[in-house]
């Protein structure tokens, strides 16, 4: 499958603490994107990080990719109520096509 | 600043109906994405156009049609609405069609009755 396949898929924390999720994805992609979506809204880009990245950082927000394993994942540290969204993985192929996978839903609890 | 505008933000249809959606892209980004969202599954890519020549195409049924004006902007056309049909339909758009960050609408949600 070309989609980006979060793992876990749904995440309840207090606020304060970091999130990390994971995603994993199966064949060569041209760059990784994360995307949050309140619910019924649209999606807002993140962050992007490149095939010949490995790390990127954007605030509070902190970015890795493994090309070896097909796998990224997204660290949100210092949680707050208003980061309460679906994180949603995107691997990007040929024309910028972005495959979605399903998404984690992460709750922060005041 | 300017982002991703999309009409109608609701629209409601019956089956076998016929439905239009709007998508203005942000100033001077060239290329403009469909995707798709049905309740709580993740966005489906569509079609993608770059100076108004379709660029790319996914998983959008025979019944859809898009295509990209001379002002840029979009419209995806669907025919012969099914209760499956019902979905957020996003519009994005990007300067860099090659690799590059969309910007996403608000979205348009459409349900078939």
């Amino acid at each position: 499958s070309q989609q980006g396949e979060e793992d876990p898929q749904a995440l309840s924390i207090q606020e304060g603490e970091n999130a990390t999720m994971n995603c994993s994805y199966k064949t060569s992609i041209n760059n990784l994107q994360w995307y949050r979506q309140n619910s019924g809204r649209g999606l807002v880009h993140l962050i992007l990080i490149r095939s010949n990245e490995r790390e990127k950082h954007s605030g509070r927000l902190r970015v890795t990719l493994d090309t070896s394993k097909k796998s990224s994942s997204l660290l949100i540290t210092a949680s707050r109520a208003a980061d309460t969204a679906s994180y949603f993985c995107a691997p990007a192929y040929g024309n910028n096509r972005l495959a979605f996978g399903k998404g984690n839903q992460v709750v922060v609890i005041p | 600043a300017a982002g991703v505008i999309q009409s109608p933000r609701h629209l409601i249809k019956e089956k076998r109906e016929t439905a239009t959606l709007k998508c203005y892209p942000i100033p001077r980004h060239d290329t403009v994405y469909w995707y798709q969202q049905g309740p709580g599954q993740d966005p489906q890519f569509l079609i993608s156009f770059y100076e108004k020549m379709q660029s790319d195409k996914g998983s959008i049924p025979d019944r859809f049609s898009a295509q990209q004006f001379s002002d840029y902007h979009s419209e995806l056309n669907m025919s012969s609405l099914e209760l499956g049909d019902s979905a957020l339909y996003f519009c994005a758009s990007s300067k860099n069609r090659v690799t590059g960050e969309l910007f996403f609408g608000e979205g348009s949600r459409l349900t078939v009755l």
